[in-house]
């Protein structure tokens, strides 16, 4: 079974800084199958990101994942007040733990 | 659109039944999944039913197989989640999502949409 890791646990930022968070899994996975979410408190996860690199539907160019094998980043170039959230990888069945961006 | 219904509060040991209404899309040929969130926790994947040309096959997650059940009702647009011998670990809001794959060939893909989710407490 996979395991995927993401770094950092938190981060803390400010508007309009830089978001790099990574999500590394335990063996190589095919980027097809990889995939990240946004979840705020209170709501639903929202799709970011598929097949590593491909931004969902009305998702802000702000948000990009690239990676391959097992290292995967999702980088948010400038981070607008409503980005402050948890962010998850995920391949099939297996989520990793999350990324908190929080405001510092 | 999907709609959870069906949480609530059981007792350790008890069963609950929850239900996704679908709309919008194509619900046979779906696969459905449902993930969970328990509080102070991460995303947790519960299940799958692959759709109709799939033969509406089932995938569970480790910690509920044997105890939890997902099935279909292709005439309702309804996917089941029917949950039994439920622990106190199982507690968390529940979510069904389809799962969208590159192509028909792919064995697994991402979630999207996803409902809003259910509540489900265990305790005595």
């Amino acid at each position: 079974e996979i395991v995927l890791t993401q770094s950092p646990g938190t981060l803390s930022l400010s508007p309009g800084e830089r978001a790099t968070l990574s999500c590394r899994a335990s063996q190589s996975v095919s980027s097809y199958y990889l995939a990240w979410y946004q979840q705020k408190p209170g709501q639903a996860p929202r799709l970011l990101i598929y097949g590593a690199s491909n931004r969902a539907t009305g998702i802000p160019d702000r948000f990009s994942g690239s990676g391959s094998g097992t290292d995967f980043t999702l980088t948010i170039s400038r981070l607008e007040p409503e980005d402050f959230a948890v962010y998850y990888c995920q391949q099939s069945g297996t989520f990793g733990q999350g990324t908190k961006v929080e405001i510092k | 659109h999907l709609v959870e219904s069906g949480g609530g509060l059981v007792k350790p040991g008890g069963s609950l039944r929850l239900s996704c209404a679908a709309s919008g899309f194509t619900f046979s040929h779906a696969w459905m999944n449902w993930v969970r969130l328990a509080p102070g926790k991460g995303l947790e994947w519960v299940g799958r039913i692959r759709g109709k040309p799939e033969g509406g096959t089932t995938d569970y997650a480790s910690p509920v197989k044997g105890r939890f059940t997902i099935s279909r009702d292709d005439s309702t647009n309804t996917l089941y989640l029917q949950m039994n011998s439920l622990k106190t670990e199982d507690a968390a809001v529940y979510y069904c999502c389809v799962e969208k794959r590159i192509s028909s060939q792919e064995p697994q893909g991402w979630f999207d949409p996803w409902g809003q989710g259910t509540l489900v407490t265990v305790s005595s």
